[in-house]
């Protein structure tokens, strides 16, 4: 177990539908990153936010958005949706943000999302 | 810019057998961070291993050896004496402080079917 919890687990929706993924990171982490995991793309970078700030985006489709509150979750807002956004997404938690002294990101369970 | 290559799709092996992911990666910064996760058939990813740009020396845990050579840009994963558990997709991913600010870019991972 990482310590870090998404919910929910799987999800189900139909195409042009919104849905909301929730992050909680390891107690102390302040960053949390999400990621997309899909068939055609593999496992990539989609934002990073860090002590509520947004810090880096990836390959994050303008149809979706995140934010970080100020108990450190995150959720990740996925809107318009399309039968190709359906993937794994995970998010990842760390204690600091990018800098020289890296730390490792532990990985919550994933949220499965099933566009029909 | 940034790439991870894992040429290898898919890989079977016969238990016991000893067998080697391949993982070359492409980075401008000299201060990079190399890991390996482990993707079982449950779908969480697992942290294995990470290594610093600096720290060339091979490491070896248990079973399971790294190998971290600069002058090929490569760090390969090397499983002694495979088991049926060692199943699972194995990911290599580079982080470095690239206009995603530390974030994984994953490789596309590598398959490894271990069989009785």
């Amino acid at each position: 177990d990482s310590g870090v919890t998404q919910t929910p687990k799987h999800l189900i929706t139909a195409t042009g539908q919104r849905v909301t993924l929730r992050c909680s990171p390891r107690s102390g982490d302040l960053s949390v990153y999400w990621y997309q995991q899909s068939l055609d793309q593999g496992l990539q970078f989609l934002i990073h936010y860090y002590n509520g700030e947004e810090r880096a985006k990836g390959n994050i489709l303008e149809r979706f958005s995140a934010q970080q509150f100020p108990d450190l979750h995150s959720e990740l807002n996925l809107s318009s949706l399309e039968l190709g956004d359906s993937a794994l997404y995970f998010c990842a938690s760390s204690v600091v943000t990018g800098s020289s002294s890296y730390n490792e990101q532990f990985f919550g369970p994933g949220t499965r999302l099933t566009v029909l | 810019a940034q790439k991870v290559t894992q040429a290898q799709t898919e890989i079977s092996v016969v238990e016991k057998e000893d067998v080697t992911l391949d993982c070359v990666y492409e980075t401008r910064d000299t201060t990079y961070y190399l890991f390996w996760y482990k993707q079982p058939p449950s779908g969480e990813l697992v942290f294995l291993i990470r290594r610093n740009s600096f720290d060339e020396q091979n490491e070896i845990s248990g079973r399971y050896s790294w190998n971290f050579q600069k002058s090929t840009s490569s760090f390969n994963f090397t499983i002694t004496a495979s088991q049926v558990v060692d199943s699972a997709v194995y990911f290599c991913a580079l982080s470095d402080n690239s206009n995603s600010g530390y974030a994984l870019n994953f490789g596309k991972g590598t398959s490894l079917l271990v069989t009785p």
